[in-house]
């Protein structure tokens, strides 16, 4: 079945760090691609988004791009913040109802 | 507007007992979705629904039932609980293709 590979955490940067989470995903044809995130306690929450090949999602200084040719979707931010200290989790939607894959999740912690 | 709403928040069980986490959304969403999220390996989906009446399994959906009688309300039922079952679990709605809108999750502890 279809299954989305991010990188293994923790990841911990210092704050203005540049940050760049790595996603593969393995559906064939031109899934929707997403980015959450998970602050402690809390659901997820969609942080941006794509939805066919070389599209860019932003939100919050994040950006990612749709690259078809080598089934990726990372996540990069110039300069992280204390506050983008979180769980961030890589998903695919190939439109099969209600499913989304997702990824294991990268832990993110950013220091002073 | 409350979005998805999931009661309990906290749960302890006893091996064997049952219990029903509590799922209501007010975005008048078709489609709704329970996952677990453990350690380590994401977030699985156990059951969806498209719609009122409507339900599926998903990857893991051995030891939970779902019923959908309302748009509003998807619940997910244990019926004899194990201790493979703590995790931490998440309803989620969706109007079509596209974003998924998560509930604050219940954490549940089986002993």
């Amino acid at each position: 079945g279809d299954s989305v590979t991010q990188m293994e955490g923790p990841v911990t940067l210092s704050e203005e760090a540049f940050l760049t989470i790595n996603c593969t995903y393995t559906a064939t044809g031109y899934p929707s691609l997403f980015w959450y995130v998970q602050y402690p306690g809390e659901g997820l929450q969609l942080l941006l988004k794509a939805t066919k090949a070389d599209d860019k999602g932003s939100n919050k200084g994040f950006e990612a791009t749709y690259r078809k040719e080598t089934t990726s979707f990372h996540l990069e931010k110039g300069s992280v913040q204390v506050s983008d200290s979180a769980v961030y989790f890589c998903a695919e939607d190939t439109g099969t109802a209600s499913k989304l894959t997702f990824g294991t999740g990268t832990r993110l912690q950013v220091t002073l | 507007n409350a979005g998805v709403t999931q009661t309990p928040k906290f749960q302890v069980l006893k091996t064997g007992q049952s219990m029903t986490l509590q799922c209501a959304q007010d975005m008048n969403h078709e489609y709704m979705s329970w996952y677990r999220q453990d350690p380590g390996m994401g977030l699985r989906l156990i059951h969806y629904s498209v719609g009122a009446g409507i339900t599926d399994q998903g990857e893991v959906p051995n030891g939970y039932n779902v019923s959908r009688s309302t748009t509003e309300d998807f619940p997910l039922r244990l019926l004899s609980a194990a201790p493979s079952q703590t995790s931490v679990y998440f309803c989620a709605t969706r109007a079509g293709v596209g974003e998924q809108f998560f509930g604050p999750g219940t954490r549940l502890t089986v002993l």
